[in-house]
């Protein structure tokens, strides 16, 4: 089966530096990854897209990038600030054209002032 | 920008009896989801919904669970006989008409079976 792994379970950074999350998956590699931010008590919200055929993507200070050769997806927050302590979500689809997202298990972030 | 919601925020149930989760999509929106997260663990998906009819569902979508479009603006999930195991934040989203296109959740509605 498919699987997302997140290796940190979480992850302390001082602010104004970068934060790098990681996210790795299993067996072919999926059409696109998707980045998600979650608060305690929040529903999931959406933070950028990266498909198989990107190796970066930008958005403000946030950056992706998808490494098909390690199956791997790095998330970067340059310049973090203590607002952007969360927990952030990878997630890939079950299958090719599938609507079903797998998640990893997230990445709590805290960015200390 | 338009977001999704769920009612109740909170739902507290005796174990066995009947539980129904709402959600009202974004309006525009084509497909809809359950997922659900226990406490502490990952977000699991649950089932899709299109076209008035369940698109995909996981091995956790038993029998003991139904989802329906009652009218053309909820999205509900039925649990008929809830389980202490049921206990868990339930998460309803939406997506347009690409399955590429990012999911937008709802604040969940968070299940407590006593």
């Amino acid at each position: 089966s498919q699987k997302i792994e997140q290796n940190s379970e979480a992850l302390n950074i001082q602010e104004g530096k970068t934060a790098t999350l990681t996210c790795n998956y299993t067996n072919y590699s999926p059409a696109y990854l998707q980045w998600y931010r979650q608060d305690p008590g929040r529903g999931p919200v959406f933070l950028l897209l990266i498909r198989e055929n990107e190796k970066e993507k930008r958005k403000e200070r946030l950056k992706v990038t998808f490494d098909t050769t390690l199956k791997q997806s790095l998330f970067h927050i340059t310049a973090s600030q203590p607002a952007d302590s969360a927990t952030y979500l990878c997630a890939r689809p079950l299958r090719a054209g599938s609507y079903q997202l797998t998640f990893g298990k997230g990445t709590k972030l805290s960015v200390i002032p | 920008e338009p977001e999704v919601t769920q009612t109740p925020s909170h739902q507290v149930t005796q174990m066995g009896q009947e539980v129904i989760l709402r959600c009202v999509p974004i309006s525009n929106h084509l497909y809809f989801y359950w997922y659900r997260q226990i406490l502490g663990q990952k977000v699991e998906f649950l089932v899709s919904f299109y076209n008035n009819e369940i698109s995909e569902k996981s091995e956790i979508f038993d029998d003991q669970f139904s989802v329906e479009r009652p009218d053309g603006s909820n999205f509900t999930l039925k649990i008929r006989s809830t389980k202490l195991e049921d206990s868990a934040m339930y998460f309803c989203a939406s997506t347009s008409s690409l399955s590429s296109q990012p999911q937008h959740f709802g604040d969940g509605t968070r299940l407590s079976i006593l």
